[in-house]
């Protein structure tokens, strides 16, 4: 399996520009999160999917991020328009809660800065 | 509200030394979870605690979990340089959608 694949592994735009993050999960795994990770606020989750339906959203910072899974195998979240304060790592992690398996795996993540 | 809260947050630490990171939660819970990241990288599952007692070791890592406690514990034996990355627990509580809360991450330095 080649794990939770993200793209692309950096991105670099300028204020105003909206920005495409892309995940496919692992076949099978029926949960899907996206988290953002800073130096100042740590790992936070941004909103998850369960069967590709959205389930919390609630740590959606503003308007401005949208997250769709349109099928099972792909995911997006897109910031528009973007600002210098959304420069951060983006994880998205996948997981399948079935007998005797737990925890997320997560993707390399999405280095994003915005100038 | 869940609060998970990983002490210390910066270890610098002799190599061949023992040390323990130690994670509270606020919310009854008997899943937990720790992760390692090295700088620039993803995380990667190091442990998975699921009962009250279990304990759980690879290497020179050794996780447990007091669930009455609301506490887990990673330990590090006989530290190297290898070990040199930071340390997140993360709590599953029982009954939620299945989200993780993460500490804040503990960046352990082994020095030679």
């Amino acid at each position: 399996d080649a794990g939770v694949i993200q793209s692309p592994r950096h991105e670099v735009t300028e204020m105003g520009q909206e920005v495409t993050l892309r995940c496919k999960p692992i076949s099978g795994h029926d949960y899907l999160f996206w988290y953002r990770q800073t130096m100042m606020r740590g790992l936070e989750l941004l909103i998850y999917f369960n069967n590709n339906v959205p389930i919390d959203d609630s740590g959606m910072p503003e308007d401005r991020f949208s997250a769709k899974m349109p099928n099972a195998s792909f995911s997006t979240l897109k910031i528009q328009p973007s600002e210098p304060r959304d420069s951060a790592v983006y994880f998205c992690a996948s997981s399948f809660y079935g007998t005797g398996r737990y925890g997320y795996t997560f993707g390399s993540g999405t280095r994003l800065t915005v100038v | 509200e869940l609060k998970v809260e990983q002490n210390p947050l910066f270890l610098s630490m002799q190599e061949g030394k023992n040390y323990t990171i130690y994670c509270n939660y606020s919310t009854t819970s008997d899943r937990l979870y720790w992760y390692r990241q090295d700088p620039g990288k993803s995380l990667e599952s190091l442990f998975v605690l699921l009962s009250n007692g279990a304990v759980k070791q690879e290497g020179r890592l050794m996780a447990s979990l007091d669930t009455k406690a609301r506490l887990s514990t990673l330990h590090i034996t006989a530290a190297v340089h290898d070990l040199s990355a930071t340390y997140f627990c993360a709590v599953d509580i029982p009954g939620s959608a299945r989200q993780l809360t993460f500490g804040s991450g503990t960046q352990l330095t082994v020095l030679p």
